[in-house]
Formats: C-alpha cells, sequence, structure tokens
C-alpha cells in the first residue's frame, strides 16, 4: 500500500497569503495518477486537481498542482475566505486508492 | 448537473448488516466505474470499493474484504453498497463516488454524493 503523508498538519495564515501544502508518497507516483481535493466542515470533498497539474472544472487558478515521483505540491496562490477548509492529496494509481491524512488551512 | 444519492444509511449493532444505495443522475452511468468511500468522524477519506462500468472488476480494502459486497443496476442508474458483518471501526460517513472522465488519470473521483452516516454501535 503507498502511503500518502501530508504536511502540515495545519497551517496558518492570513487572507492573500500563499498557502503551500505537501503530500509525500511512500512509492513513485506516476504524475498522471495524484488528485486533490477541498472539504469543508460537513460537506462532501470536492475535486481541485487530477493528474497533480491539471485543475479540475470551475477551480479558479490560484489553485495549482506540482511535483513527481513522491513529491507533490498543492499551491494556492492568494488565500480567499473560502479558501480556508481541510485538503486531501489521493493517489489513483492503484488499488487500494490511498488518501493523505489532511492538511487543515485555518485563519490565523 | 451530476447528482448521487446516498440512503440507507443508520445505527445497526455490531455483527449486523446495512445495504447502502446511491442513485445516480446527470450522467450516463452505465459509462462510469463508480467506488464506496468512508469517513470516520474527525479522520481521514478512505477508499472502500470500486466496481467498473460493466461491473467485470471489483476491488475491495482489505479492511472490508470478506465482509462487504459491491454492485451497480445499469437499468436503474443505481450503486450498492452490502455490509455484513460490521464493526465498530466501521462506523463513519460513506459516500457514493463517480470516478473521473479522463481515463489516463486513473481513479480520482470528480463527483461525491452528500453521504450518508452509519453507525455501528451497541
Amino acid at each position: 500500500e503507498n502511503v500518502l503523508t501530508q504536511s502540515p498538519g495545519t497551517l496558518s495564515l492570513s487572507p492573500g497569503q500563499r498557502a503551500t501544502l505537501s503530500c509525500r508518497a511512500s512509492q513513485s507516483v506516476s504524475s498522471s495518477y495524484l488528485a486533490w481535493y477541498q472539504q469543508k466542515p460537513g460537506q462532501a470533498p470536492r475535486l481541485l486537481i487530477y493528474a497533480a497539474s491539471s485543475r479540475a472544472t470551475g477551480i479558479p487558478d490560484r489553485f495549482s498542482g506540482s511535483g513527481s515521483g513522491t513529491d507533490f505540491t498543492l499551491t494556492i496562490s492568494r488565500l480567499e475566505p473560502e479558501d480556508f477548509a481541510v485538503y486531501f492529496c489521493q493517489q489513483c494509481g492503484s488499488s487500494p486508492w490511498t488518501f493523505g491524512q489532511g492538511t487543515k488551512v485555518e485563519i490565523k | 448537473e451530476v447528482q448521487l444519492v446516498e440512503s440507507g444509511g443508520g445505527l445497526v449493532q455490531p455483527g449486523g448488516s446495512l445495504r447502502l444505495s446511491c442513485v445516480a443522475s446527470g450522467f450516463t452511468f452505465s459509462s462510469y466505474s463508480m467506488n464506496w468511500l468512508r469517513q470516520a468522524p474527525g479522520k481521514a477519506l478512505e477508499w472502500v470499493s470500486f466496481i467498473t462500468s460493466s461491473s467485470s472488476s471489483i476491488y475491495y480494502a482489505d479492511s472490508v474484504k470478506g465482509r462487504f459486497t459491491i454492485s451497480r443496476d445499469n437499468a436503474k442508474n443505481s450503486l450498492y453498497l452490502q455490509m455484513n458483518s460490521l464493526r465498530d471501526d466501521d462506523t463513519a460517513v460513506y459516500y457514493c463516488a463517480k470516478k473521473g472522465v479522463v481515463a489516463a488519470a486513473g481513479n480520482y473521483i470528480d463527483y461525491w454524493g452528500q453521504g450518508t452516516l452509519v453507525t455501528v454501535s451497541s
């Protein structure tokens, strides 16, 4: 099983600041097979990024994904109030499809 | 508009059974692979099971293998999860989820249902 470790666990930032979230895999992941999701309290997750760097439909361009191999990054260029949430990465390549434990982006 | 509506959750005793259903609309259900995922309170997401469009391939997480059965009825645009021998650690919100449209990007999820809560407790 490919274990995904996200860091930091919590990121305390102010609106307008840049957020950089990390996702590290225990085994190499093809860059085609890494996705990012946003989840707000009481809601289902929402797809942000697939194939490591492709934005999903309707996702603003302040969200970007990058990385390869075992290290991937989600960057939010300028935090908007609605961006404060929990973010999960997922390896989508082979079963069992695994998720990181999440990074909470909170208002400082 | 894609919609996935789960039902069937509730309170069940350890060792009991429950059947979850998910009705899909807004897309050609018979053309897409589907998943069940779950999220225990305050915890990370966990993939549970996957089924291809024609039901020809099915996968389970080790944690549910032998206890849970995924199935679908394309004529009814419906996905199911039969859960037997339920344990306390199966307590979670269960999500019905559609595999993304870009085949080369693997089993990512482009649409999620709102979830249904399963509580296993005596």
